[in-house]
């Protein structure tokens, strides 16, 4: 009930398509769900999030559609470029403070020129 | 400019050999959470700091410990290290507060022989 569950696990896409990038979860407890970019030897950075009371959340060619019965979200990179190629994680906040966090285990996007 | 600091960056060491990675945020932030990164395993956290001389234990704190006795600074500490602690480590920090972005460090990674 701790996890959340990431699929695929790697994804390739030719440029200016779209990518999508899926993720779910058990427990209800959860609460905001971000997304995080990780470009090889470079620590994550936050892409974009959102919290359970939204359905859907875009910025820029970014956009997290949230399915809180189904408890699945998931991310749609539209008009995929090269530079997107990294590796793409969900996280669920799983606490009222505000710090203990779990991870997907990850999707590495490759977007062919 | 903001950041958080790890160091060092890659470290090469015997089994049993305590050693410490440092970590240091410049952003005054309360939080600050280290993890591991394992493929297939995503982020997996170890502990986490709310603030100075509060701690608590992630999902996977066994063979580690952490202390924060300023608030800029999260070391993580290994007492003898052994070969299943080889992995790729990252610092992270917050603001107070819910739904706050986490500021990764760039990792390190450490293998132990």
């Amino acid at each position: 009930q701790q996890q959340v569950k990431q699929s695929p696990q790697s994804l390739i896409v030719q440029k200016g398509g779209i990518s999508i990038i899926n993720c779910a979860y058990e427990n209800t407890a959860f609460d905001y769900f971000p997304w995080y970019q990780q470009f090889p030897g470079k620590g994550p950075a936050l892409l974009i999030a959102i919290r359970p009371d939204v359905s859907e959340k875009k910025e820029g060619r970014f956009t997290i559609s949230f399915n809180k019965s189904a408890k699945q979200f998931s991310l749609h990179i539209m008009d995929s470029q090269p530079g997107d190629s990294a590796t793409y994680f969900c996280a669920a906040l799983r606490d009222n403070y505000g710090q203990n966090f779990v991870f997907g285990p990850g999707t590495r996007l490759s977007v062919l020129p | 400019e903001a950041q958080v600091t790890q160091n060092p960056r890659y470290l090469i060491t015997v089994t049993g050999k305590k050693l410490t990675v440092t970590c240091s945020q410049n952003m005054n932030h309360e939080y600050m959470s280290w993890y591991r990164q394992d493929p297939g395993l995503g982020l997996r956290q170890i502990y986490y700091s709310m603030n100075v001389e509060v701690t608590d234990k992630g999902d996977v704190p066994e063979g580690y410990k952490v202390s924060r006795k300023e608030k800029r600074n999260f070391p993580l500490i290994l007492e003898s290290p052994s070969p299943n602690q080889t992995s790729l480590y990252f610092c992270a920090s917050s603001p107070r507060g819910r739904n706050q972005p986490q500021h990764f460090g760039d990792g390190t990674r450490l293998s132990i022989l």
